[in-house]
């Protein structure tokens, strides 16, 4: 299971911080890329970033610059960073776990983020 | 990068058949497995078609995926269309960098 965490909101030009806390499987797994994904509302998914069991991070080319995912394994939890948010990024984020084909397989129920002042 | 691009709804009938496309913008659709998820309000994305046309454990055998490399695209086909069948459907694929790429997503009404 994994249950997304953090303040369901956020003022402009601040920074988004959300923790997804894994249990019933372990994140240093090597089978699994673990991955954030937001949805706004009535709108599609998109993908913000994954990590692998070796620590490598892909972000997503729009967000690149304001983005960091990072990972305490002691605790099976990983962490998204959004910086300079405006209204544009609020959204319901979700945390899922994915093959290594990338099929997402497991995903949090997600938690609403809005940006406002 | 590449875009997926869905049509942005579809409607039929019960008991009928319905494909949902997704046409990949560059590259070979084949190059990178395909996955189609299953949206319905208020709720988590699930998947209904993996690696192309693998179904997990669950989901009925009504819904097949395909991949048409003559027309670069990915399909989910829901055959004997069922009331509850009505949701958002996303396809999603990924690159050579690790990036993952969705579709637009597609509106199925069963009507």
């Amino acid at each position: 299971q994994l249950q997304e965490s953090g303040p369901g909101l956020v003022k402009p030009s601040e920074t988004l911080s959300l923790t997804c806390t894994v249990s019933g499987g372990s994140i240093s797994s090597n089978t699994y890329y673990w991955v954030w994904i937001r949805q706004p509302p009535g709108k599609g998914l998109e993908w913000i970033g994954s990590f692998d069991y070796s620590g490598s991070t892909y972000y997503s080319p729009s967000l690149n610059s304001r983005v960091t995912i990072s990972v305490d394994t002691s605790k099976n939890q990983f962490f998204l960073k959004l910086s300079s948010v405006s209204a544009a990024d609020t959204a319901v984020y979700y945390c899922a776990r994915g093959s290594l084909w990338y099929n997402f397989d497991y995903w949090g129920q997600g938690t609403l983020v809005t940006v406002s002042s | 990068n590449f875009m997926l691009t869905q049509p942005h709804s579809v409607s039929e009938s019960p008991g009928k058949t319905v494909t949902i496309s997704c046409t990949r913008s560059s590259g070979s659709i084949a190059s990178n497995f395909v996955q189609w998820y299953q949206q319905r309000p208020g709720s988590s994305p699930t998947t209904v078609i993996y690696e192309d046309n693998q179904r997990p454990s669950g989901v009925p055998d009504r819904f097949s995926g395909s991949i048409d490399s003559s027309s670069n695209s990915a399909s989910l086909t829901i055959s004997g269309l069922k009331t509850e069948d009505e949701a958002d459907y996303y396809c999603q694929s990924y690159d050579t960098s690790n990036h993952v790429v969705f579709g637009g997503g597609t509106k199925l009404t069963v009507l």
